[in-house]
């Protein structure tokens, strides 16, 4: 069983570029959640795909977007970056959407840095 | 909306004592609440969850809704719970969770 990979491990940007990164779900799940993790803080919910289409969202603009492709592998793109958007991209898969109980497994997470 | 509050940032306490990691929540409905926790250079992971009522690893919490807490306990603490703990919510239509903003348990020797 393979588990969730996110790249880049790490990323540097200068502001108002766009940027995407990447991550490909534990084997055999459908559901790719994205949270943003700033420095001394809990994790923060982006948005959840969940077979390729947006399930639900949290409180980003629409600069942030998001894709899931047939192998439930997926992309955040982040559009015009801020420097508020350095931060550490957590993703995380799970087996259904909107069902209890079915635990999300993190990736390590890539660490963006907008100079 | 839903909220998670962990009090404390930092906790210290020395091998063999008891350990109480503080989580408040605020959720209007009926709420599931986890304890994931990040060791150093490693990525989270789910530590419990209260409905499953277990014992991980020595660790106990248990939700009181009337208090709405759900503290995490372990009655004596080993070097290896040296770790960021994070309390989390799960709700809404995606089953997102909202997390605090985390306590790093240092176990001292």
């Amino acid at each position: 069983e393979t588990g969730v990979t996110q790249s880049p491990t790490h990323l540097i940007k200068t502001r108002g570029q766009q940027v995407t990164l990447r991550c490909s779900s534990q084997s055999g799940h459908n559901t790719v959640s994205w949270y943003q993790q700033a420095l001394g803080q809990g994790p923060q919910f982006i948005f959840q795909y969940y077979r390729e289409e947006e399930n639900g969202r949290g409180n980003f603009p629409p600069r942030f977007s998001g894709l899931q492709f047939p192998n439930y592998s997926s992309e955040l793109n982040v559009n015009a970056l801020e420097l508020d958007d350095s931060a550490l991209y957590l993703c995380a898969s799970s087996l259904a959407a909107a069902s209890g109980g079915n635990e999300q497994f993190f990736g390590p997470g890539t660490r963006l840095t907008v100079l | 909306a839903q909220r998670v509050t962990q009090p404390e940032k930092l906790l210290s306490v020395f091998k063999g004592a008891p350990v109480e990691l503080k989580c408040n929540y605020s959720y209007s409905g009926s709420p599931e609440l986890f304890w994931y926790v990040q060791y150093s250079r490693q990525r989270l992971q789910l530590l419990l969850r209260h409905i499953s009522r277990e014992s991980i690893k020595g660790f106990t919490a248990d939700l009181n809704k009337g208090e709405t807490s759900f503290h995490l306990k372990k009655p004596f603490a080993q070097e290896e719970d040296s770790a960021m703990y994070y309390c989390a919510l799960r709700s809404g239509s995606a089953r997102q969770l909202t997390f605090g903003s985390g306590t790093q348990l240092t176990v001292l020797p």
